[in-house]
């Protein structure tokens, strides 16, 4: 079946490193891509998405580009800030698959001032 | 503001309660979702509605009783729980159920057993 796998956490960056939380799925159909953010005592957010290969999702400084030749939908940041500090889910919808979100286990990002 | 309201935020209980967690979503989807949220788990999806018809649920013990009285609003009545069902409850909601839409999701609520 579908499935979504993230680097391990936590990760912890000083304040204005570049950030990169790396991301691969396996999928049968033509799935869309997305990443979520949890930040503490909240729920998830939208960050970012991308439906069709070579599609680039952004959104507040993040990044992430849709490789189909390496199944990956890697998240990038510039320079991240404390205020990024939070949960980063990776997760695909396939149409195939009923439309059923299927997420990664989520990435601790910790940024230090 | 996400849309998605979900009530209480915070829900303590014992064992022998009986207790009911609302979400209400403001978006006009079609489709809701009620999903489990352990520490150190992936997120589990419990239950799927699609236009206020259950049409999905990966096996949750039936101390779990969802209910969706109209597209807008979703019930997921708890009754007899176990310590291990200590966890973050998401509510979500999307446009369609198959599509490639994003899901929206609520705060949640964090309900603990005593």
């Amino acid at each position: 079946g579908d499935s979504v796998t993230q680097m391990e956490g936590p990760v912890t960056l000083s304040e204005e490193a570049f950030l990169t939380i790396n991301c691969t799925y396996t999928a049968t159909g033509y799935p869309s891509l997305f990443w979520y953010v949890q930040y503490p005592g909240e729920g998830l957010q939208l960050l970012l998405k991308a439906t069709k290969a070579d599609d680039k999702g952004s959104n507040k400084g993040f990044e992430a580009t849709y490789r189909k030749e390496t199944t990956s939908f890697h998240l990038e940041k510039g320079s991240v800030q404390v205020s990024d500090s939070a949960v980063y889910f990776c997760a695909l919808s396939d149409y195939n698959q009923g439309g059923k979100l299927i997420f990664g286990q989520g990435t601790e990002l910790s940024v230090k001032p | 503001e996400t849309g998605v309201t979900q009530t209480p935020r915070h829900l303590v209980m014992g064992m022998t309660n009986k207790k009911s967690l609302k979400c209400e979503q403001h978006l006009g989807h079609n489709a809701m979702y009620w999903y489990k949220q352990s520490a150190k788990k992936p997120l589990e999806l419990m239950f799927v509605y699609s236009l206020e018809e259950r049409v999905e649920n990966n096996s949750v013990p039936s101390r779990f009783s969802p209910e969706c009285p109209n597209s807008s609003h979703l019930f997921l009545h708890l009754h007899t729980l176990q310590p291990e069902d200590s966890a973050l409850y998401l509510c979500a909601s999307s446009p369609q159920r198959q599509s490639n839409q994003p899901q929206h999701f609520g705060d949640g609520t964090r309900l603990s057993i005593l």
